[in-house]
């Protein structure tokens, strides 16, 4: 059985910094490519980030460009997402997902919650 | 960047066929996935490349995709059916992920 697991959300304050993990089980995860996607209160889906399954590639939605940053440590099967400076427009759920190449989001934890409020 | 347009909301009769549907330049180039959230809980795929579904799918849903538009058809509608859908892409252009803005489903 497939399971992700996020964790690390909470409440910060406007210009803080916050890092997520994502652990994997019952996967290889080596073989997978991750992303993740975040959903403000009530809005819709919105990709954030990707990383290759051998980390050698990394693609950023225009909104988190610069401020975010994707990475894996397979020997741990554990997927971060480091973000900076953020503001109240990052306030959202943040989900982490997997796929077996590029094609859907066959996998998906059950979300990080991010309040960014001062 | 490449965008996905979709209706807000789709109401139908239990029974009847929902139509829901992505449009985007030249979608029906790209491959096109759906997929279900309801409430409280994480998005499940309903279809992939574009007409392609899970097992675990029932056979109501199907999938179209020509021109500028992509379909979901969810045919005999079912009261569990009510739930949010978003179609995505993979941008080759930019290599990003882009969703849709999502539709709800109203079962009547």
């Amino acid at each position: 059985q497939v399971t992700l697991v996020e964790s690390g959300g909470g409440v910060v304050q406007p210009g803080t910094s916050l890092r997520l993990s994502c652990v994997a089980s019952g996967i290889t995860f080596n073989s997978l490519d991750f992303h993740w996607v975040r959903q403000a209160p009530g809005k819709g889906l919105e990709w954030v980030a990707f990383i290759s399954y051998d980390g050698e590639n990394e693609f950023y939605g225009d909104s988190v460009k610069g401020r975010f940053t994707v990475s894996r440590d397979d020997s741990k099967k554990t997927l971060y997402l480091q973000m900076n400076s953020l503001t109240g427009e990052d306030t959202a759920l943040y989900y982490c997902a997997a796929d077996r190449g590029p094609g859907p989001f066959d996998y998906w934890g059950q979300g990080a919650l991010v309040t960014v409020s001062s | 960047s490449f965008v996905l347009a979709q209706s807000p909301s789709v109401s139908v009769a239990p029974g009847d066929t929902a139509t829901i549907t992505c449009g985007g330049h030249n979608i029906g180039n790209l491959d096109v996935h759906w997929y279900q959230q309801k409430p409280g809980q994480a998005p499940v795929v309903v279809m992939s490349y574009t007409n392609d579904r899970p097992s675990h799918i029932p056979e109501r849903f199907s999938g179209s995709n020509s021109g500028s538009t992509a379909t979901l058809t969810i045919s005999g509608v079912e009261a569990g059916d009510e739930a949010d859908y978003y179609c995505q892409v993979w941008d080759t252009n930019s290599d990003h992920r882009v969703f849709g803005g999502g539709t709800k489903l109203t079962v009547l």
